[in-house]
């Protein structure tokens, strides 16, 4: 069955990097694209980018500047790094298959921002 | 970048009740996505390509629109659909509603 689940730090320092790995299993990324998708506490959604099957990437515009991810097939693991962290960007971080839509989620992770 | 309004924000049904969600796009969209999410958990996948349910959502749910209005019907609301609701259109870059809290009475 298809699995995803994220990892990385729970605090991070304002100005640092937030470097996240999402592994996923029962899927290979050669074939499947894979998101990452933010929560902030008791807020909605929003889209962060993905990175397609082909190895291409896309990113949100509002974040563009500041965000890169990136993949290794052989490990199956989707890594995202964001730079410049501030206390706005404390939030849930998801990962999630794309195919027409967000098929499946990951449990996701709690960042927190803070000094 | 597309935006998407929901409304209500939130809302409170008695079971039985008809719920009806709406997303209305800034622009037109050629499908509409939604997803539920109860506290603490991640989304799930609820109605894809505006009207198909997904793999174990009850048959009292149901989807449709076109262009920039989409809705979320629940027939005979039930105490398990309290959540709230999130649409998402499948044009890139993919963008979120700002969700609609439904609560049981």
């Amino acid at each position: 069955q298809v699995q995803l689940k994220e990892s990385g730090p729970g605090l991070v320092q304002p100005s640092q990097t937030l470097s996240l790995t999402c592994t996923v299993s029962g899927l290979s990324l050669t074939s499947n694209s894979v998101s990452w998708i933010r929560q902030p506490p008791g807020k909605g959604l929003e889209w962060m980018g993905v990175i397609w099957s082909n190895g291409g990437t896309d990113y949100n515009s509002a974040i563009k500047s500041r965000l890169s991810i990136s993949r290794d097939t052989s490990k199956s693991q989707v890594f995202l790094k964001m730079n410049s962290l501030q206390t706005e960007d404390t939030a849930m971080y998801f990962c999630a298959r794309y195919w027409r839509y967000f098929d499946y989620w990951g449990q996701g992770v709690m960042v927190t921002v803070s000094s | 970048e597309i935006v998407l309004t929901q409304s209500p924000t939130t809302m409170t049904a008695s079971p039985g009740e008809k719920v009806t969600i709406t997303c209305r796009a800034s622009s037109s969209v050629s499908y509409m996505h939604w997803y539920q999410q109860k506290p603490g958990a991640s989304p799930k996948p609820w109605i894809y390509e505006t009207s198909k349910l997904a793999s174990g959502v009850p048959d009292r749910f149901s989807g449709s629109g076109s262009g920039t209005s989409y809705s979320l019907t629940i027939n005979n609301m039930e105490a398990e659909d309290a959540a709230t609701y999130y649409c998402q259109q499948w044009n890139y870059p993919f963008t979120f509603g700002s969700g609609t809290k439904l609560e049981i009475k």
